[in-house]
């Protein structure tokens, strides 16, 4: 198993370019999220999705699209990047039998100049 | 609404020190989870242990050891004899039953040198 994997790993934009971050999982996890990480503020929850078609809103989803066409792909549309979007973000998958334990990707670095 | 509180911004400590990484956490909910991972320099987040919030009993896997208490609402973690691998920084989290989402600490830097 790959487990959730994360393209690309680095990736510099201008302000007003858009872009998506590609994630994927190979567990079968119905349960998948997108945080982004920030210095000194840990890991804040962007979007979330229970299972495919069926996707809301974390506590920082502002800027941010999803859809969830199929169990495996999650992936993170950035419409018309800001440089407050610079971060790291991550994705996570869960199953319903794992106690919420979530198991994230590698990462993607994000800067916007 | 829940929250995580790590008040340690950053730890420096040398080689075979024990170290204590506090965490505090809020939540109205009865049945919850709480974890700790690692995030070492190179970026990704290790899991290392998850606390149901109906077993109170601390846990010690190899140097590591884990203090969960109700009363005090903290889920304290600790390094015995530290080693400079241990250099990261460490999350506390907490989720809900029923909801998947992970509310994060702020993290803890551990500098361990040698």
């Amino acid at each position: 198993n790959a487990g959730v994997t994360q393209t690309p790993k680095f990736q510099v934009l201008k302000t007003g370019q858009s872009m998506t971050l590609q994630c994927a999982q190979d567990m079968n996890h119905e349960y998948m999220s997108w945080y982004r990480q920030d210095p000194g503020m840990g890991l804040r929850l962007i979007h979330y999705s229970v299972g495919a078609g069926i996707t809301d809103q974390g506590e920082v989803p502002n800027g941010y699209n999803v859809s969830r066409s199929t169990t495996e792909d999650f992936p993170l549309r950035l419409l018309s990047a800001a440089p407050s979007q610079t971060s790291v973000y991550f994705c996570a998958s869960s199953s319903g039998t794992s106690y919420n334990e979530q198991f994230f990707g590698p990462g993607t670095r994000l800067t916007v100049l | 609404a829940q929250k995580v509180t790590q008040a340690q911004t950053e730890i420096s400590v040398v080689e075979k020190e024990d170290v204590t990484l506090d965490c505090v956490y809020e939540t109205r909910d009865t049945t919850y989870y709480l974890f700790w991972y690692k995030q070492p320099p190179s970026g990704e987040l290790v899991f290392l242990i998850r606390r149901n919030s109906f077993d109170e009993q601390n846990e010690i896997s190899g140097r590591y050891s884990w203090n969960f208490q109700k009363s005090t609402s903290s889920f304290n973690f600790t390094i015995t004899a530290s080693q400079v691998v241990d250099s990261a920084v460490y999350f506390c989290a907490l989720s809900a039953a029923g909801r998947r989402a992970l509310t994060f600490g702020s993290g803890t830097r551990l500098q361990v040198q040698p």
